[in-house]
């Protein structure tokens, strides 16, 4: 069975600071990768979307792919009491459906 | 309207009622999700259709029907539910199954609670 892997948290950091959040999963074949945001009440939005090894930066946001170690991470820099929810890793192999790990609640105090 | 919207966004039913839910995309998209999504559980998948065609039941229980008339409406009919059945449902399109990126738009969630 195909597993994604997220600690739940919450993960608590301070206005300004990189918040760092981590993902790993188990189909070595596995190809795309997708971190969602789900505001709470809310429903999940992509906010990146990364295919190659390496790092993939969009505005405050990296993403990180690891394919040997089977593991995705998405950085958030200067971090904003806004960007306070729960973050969805899902990953996409073989199958034509993502699976979605369980999400990993951020929160970004003043 | 715009995106994928959802009806209705809250429900309250017994265990032997019928009722049904009901997902439109205006997306132009061509695949249809049904999730349930749980406290502190991963999103779980239930039914997919693409092309009107379903390509995935995901072991769901009887009780939850799906229909999907055309590629713009999903409907998932509910009978004779079980109190574990609460949760939050989410209907999801994308243009289709195939390809690398294929990012799936989610509707706002129907909260069920089932007494």
């Amino acid at each position: 069975q195909k597993e994604v892997e997220q600690n739940s948290g919450p993960l608590s950091v301070p206005e300004g600071a990189i918040a760092s959040l981590n993902c790993t999963y188990s189909d070595r074949g596995s190809q795309s990768f997708f971190w969602y945001r789900q505001y709470s009440g809310k429903s999940p939005e992509l906010i990146m979307f990364i295919y190659s090894n390496g790092d993939k930066e969009d505005g405050r946001f990296t993403a990180q792919l690891n394919k040997a170690s089977q593991y995705v991470s998405l950085l958030i820099r200067d971090s904003q009491p806004s960007d306070s929810a729960t973050y969805l890793c899902a990953v996409k192999g073989g199958s034509y459906i993502p699976t979605f790990g369980r999400g990993t609640s951020l929160i970004v105090h003043p | 309207e715009t995106g994928v919207t959802q009806t209705p966004r809250h429900l309250v039913m017994g265990m032997t009622n019928k009722k049904s839910l009901k997902c439109e995309q205006h997306l132009g998209h061509n695949a249809m999700y049904w999730y349930k999504q749980s406290a502190k559980k991963p999103l779980e998948l239930m039914f997919v259709y693409n092309f009107k065609e379903q390509t995935e039941n995901n072991s769901v229980p009887s009780r939850f029907s799906p229909e999907c008339p055309n590629s713009s409406h999903l409907f998932l009919h509910l009978h004779t539910l079980q109190p574990e059945d609460s949760a939050l449902y989410l209907c999801a399109s994308s243009q289709d199954l195939g390809g690398d990126y294929n990012e799936q738009f989610f509707g706002p969630g129907t909260r069920l609670t089932v007494l």
